[in-house]
């Protein structure tokens, strides 16, 4: 399966800045990605899917102007939390969508604390 | 959102076979079943997936009724790290980026596996 990685696994900031978090497809270029959130003990809620070159649609409910996806190339995406809060804090995890377009390969996550 | 309900929590002893159910009654005819396992704090990972057939690989044996409302996962031989969150989900064949392959995952089943 592919290979995927995260920047950075955890981060902790403080209410009111902006990070962005990577996600990086290490042997296959994937045209398309998913990101998902992730909150203690419960199960991942897709925010988005990626696509290579153009907008990210995003799921009902998700802020896209708060939730900035960018996939400019075929092995990155970044998804950027814009003005966090304490209630952005989570567990952000991102997949490709490899092995003939049928199977999503995830990505180890990043945590996220806002203070 | 998930088209597919499994139990909350299920045990099972070190090296029995972990048999794992799954019900996804509204299942499209062109809608394939994948399983992933979550570790505490890591993101998914890939077992197995399937159309109609039963499927097996190095993890796991997947099998399928012939009307595809249900499936079961079998561990052959669970061992201690095989504890994890199991999910069950039905890949949706037209999703809102109108291409489909989106994951909305369920709450899963937590597997736990006794010495």
């Amino acid at each position: 399966g592919a290979v995927v990685s995260q920047h950075p696994s955890w981060v902790i900031c403080k209410s009111g800045t902006s990070v962005k978090i990577e996600c990086r497809s290490l042997d296959f270029q994937a045209t398309t990605m998913f990101w998902y959130r992730q909150f203690p003990k419960q199960s991942l809620m897709l925010m988005a899917t990626s696509n290579e070159g153009s907008k990210a649609t995003y799921e009902q409910g998700v802020e896209k102007d708060k939730f900035l996806i960018n996939h400019a190339s075929l092995t990155l995406s970044t998804l950027t939390v814009t003005s966090a809060h304490p209630e952005d804090s989570s567990f952000y995890i991102c997949s490709v969508l490899a092995g003939g377009q049928e199977t999503q390969y995830f990505g180890p996550g990043t945590r996220l604390l806002v203070l | 959102d998930a088209k597919t309900t499994q139990p909350t929590s299920m045990d099972c002893a070190e090296g029995r076979a972990a048999n794992l159910p799954c019900n996804h009654s509204t299942i499209s005819g062109n809608e394939y079943v994948y399983w992933y396992r979550q570790i505490h704090s890591q993101g998914p990972q890939y077992i197995i997936h399937g159309l109609k057939n039963n499927e097996t690989n190095e993890m796991a044996s997947l099998i399928i009724t012939e009307d595809r409302k249900s499936s079961t996962l079998i561990l052959p031989h669970a061992t201690l790290r095989d504890t994890a969150v199991y999910y069950c989900i039905v890949r949706t064949s037209k999703g809102k980026s109108n291409t489909g392959n989106q994951f909305y995952f369920g709450t899963g089943t937590s597997l736990t596996v006794i010495p």
